[in-house]
C-alpha cells in the first residue's frame, strides 16, 4: 500500500531534550515536506527537499534541522525543543516538486512541557 | 503571507443539501489544490485545477477556478454526515525561479447534521 509512515504518533517530552521524528515514503517520491499545524494558523512548512541531499527552508526552520540521506526518509530534528514547538507536524510527499498531489503521513501530535 | 484564504472558517449545513467553500488568493498560480482533513488526522488530497482550467468535477466535488479574480470554489453537492471535515486550498504560485512549494490555507470546518 502506498503510504507515507510517521513515527512517533504521539510524544510528550521536557524542554531541551533532542528528539526525531521519523518519516518514510513508499512511493518512490522525489519530494518530501514537513509541516505544523497550529489552531488558526493552518499548514505552515518547516523544511522541504526535493530530492536526496537537497533540502531548503519553509516557512517556519527555526528550531528544526532535516535530513535527506536516503529518498524514502526525511527525518525532523528538534534539537533543543521548547514549548512553542508544542504542534501536529504532517510529513508529505511527492512525485517531483511540491506543486502535484501531495500524499501526507497520519501526524505526530508533540508536546513539550 | 502567501496562503490561499478559505472562506467562510465554518460552514454548517444538513444533510442532501450542497456545500459550498471558497478560495482566494494573491498573485499567479500554476496550479490549485482541494484537500479534506479529518480531525486530527492528514490531508486527503481531493481534486488539482490548473491554471488554464476553469472547471474540474470529481464525483460529488465540482472546483472552479476564476483566475482573473484569484479565486476558487468547492462545491460538494448532495452533501453527507461524512462529510464532515476541514477543507484546505492550497497554491502553488507561478514564480520565476518557482521551487514548487505549495500554501495553505487556513480552511473551512464543514459540518453536515444527519
Amino acid at each position: 500500500e502506498a503510504q507515507v509512515t510517521q513515527n512517533p504518533r504521539y510524544l510528550i517530552t521536557v524542554t531541551g531534550k533532542k528528539l526525531t521524528v521519523t518519516c518514510s515514503q513508499n512511493m518512490n517520491h522525489e519530494y518530501m515536506s514537513w509541516y505544523r499545524q497550529d489552531p488558526g494558523l493552518g499548514l505552515r512548512q518547516i523544511y522541504y527537499s526535493m530530492n536526496v541531499e537537497v533540502t531548503d527552508k519553509g516557512d517556519v526552520p527555526e528550531g528544526y534541522k532535516v535530513s535527506r540521506k536516503e529518498k524514502r526518509n526525511f527525518p525532523l530534528i528538534l534539537e533543543s525543543p521548547s514549548p512553542n514547538q508544542t504542534s501536529l507536524y504532517f510529513c508529505a510527499s511527492s512525485l517531483s516538486r511540491g506543486q502535484y498531489e501531495q500524499y501526507f503521513g497520519p501526524g505526530t501530535r508533540l508536546t513539550v512541557t | 503571507s502567501q496562503q490561499g484564504e478559505e472562506d467562510p472558517q465554518a460552514l454548517s449545513i444538513q444533510e442532501g443539501e450542497n456545500a459550498t467553500m471558497n478560495c482566494s488568493y494573491k498573485t499567479s498560480i500554476n496550479n490549485l489544490q482541494w484537500y479534506r482533513q479529518n480531525s486530527g488526522r492528514g490531508l486527503v488530497h481531493l481534486i488539482l485545477i490548473r491554471s488554464n482550467e476553469r472547471e474540474k468535477h470529481s464525483g460529488r466535488l465540482r472546483v472552479t477556478l476564476d483566475t482573473s479574480k484569484k479565486s476558487s470554489s468547492l462545491l460538494i453537492t448532495a452533501s453527507r454526515a461524512a462529510d464532515t471535515a476541514s477543507y484546505f486550498c492550497a497554491t502553488d504560485y507561478n514564480r520565476g525561479s518557482t521551487l514548487g512549494r505549495l500554501y495553505f490555507g487556513r480552511g473551512t470546518q464543514l459540518t453536515v447534521w444527519p
